[in-house]
């Protein structure tokens, strides 16, 4: 069966420290794959979404960036953090062609 | 591109009694509408999904119904239990031949015992 990884769990980082957030799929191929922040007590933003490796589109222009170097691994990246980074970063997968996503266990940053 | 909305932003009710949380989406070439369900601290997950050539599925309590027409979608819940308060969420996919997801802001419900 699949199942999907992200660390670390819980983070705290200074503001202007760089960020890597790692997400990892086990048990599928070529899967689609996303980032999504998740405010405290709020919707969930698609922040970039990933069809293949190397192949990463961004939904909304910001402090982050993603990286796809393997096919199950998604990367989400800053040079810079800043306060409103703070939040909960989903990773989720669908298989190709398919709408269900699943999600992974988050990583909770809190930027101070 | 799609827009969800999402009604009530909190819902409490008695345990026993049904829940009902609705959405609308604007994109009318939407097909598929998932409802997930994240109770705090944990991940999202999907409870129940319909696409657009259905007008209703149930799975024991929960049930989903699509109105196209209108562009809307609801969850009922049935019998409701303490477990059940979380937020839920409601999706529609996205425009633009990706398999996206649109969410809606989430409903808080709230079972008292």
């Amino acid at each position: 069966s699949q199942t999907i990884h992200q660390w670390p769990a819980t983070l705290v980082q200074p503001v202007g420290s760089p960020l890597s957030l790692e997400c990892t799929v086990e048990g599928t191929s070529n899967p689609n794959l996303y980032w999504y922040r998740q405010a405290a007590g709020r919707g969930l933003q698609l922040l970039f979404y990933s069809v293949g490796i190397g192949q990463i589109s961004s939904e909304v222009p910001q402090n982050l960036s993603a990286s796809r170097p393997q096919d199950r691994q998604f990367i989400l990246s800053s040079k810079k953090l800043l306060l409103s980074d703070s939040g909960f970063y989903l990773c989720a997968w669908s298989v190709t062609g398919r709408y269900e996503q699943y999600f992974g266990p988050g990583t909770r940053l809190t930027v101070t | 591109g799609e827009n969800v909305e999402q009604h009530p932003s909190t819902l409490s009710v008695q345990e026993g009694d049904s829940a009902v949380i609705k959405c609308t989406y604007s994109d009318s070439a939407s097909n598929y509408f998932p409802w997930y369900k994240q109770e705090l601290g944990k991940r999202p997950q999907l409870i129940i999904d319909i696409r657009s050539n259905v007008g209703e599925k149930k799975d024991q309590r929960i049930a989903v119904t699509l109105n196209k027409t209108a562009k809307h979608f609801s969850l009922h819940i049935t019998e409701t239990q303490p477990e059940d308060s979380a937020v839920y969420f409601c999706a529609a996919s996205g425009a633009g031949g990706f398999q996206k997801l649109v969410f809606g802001t989430g409903t808080r419900l709230l079972v008292s015992p």
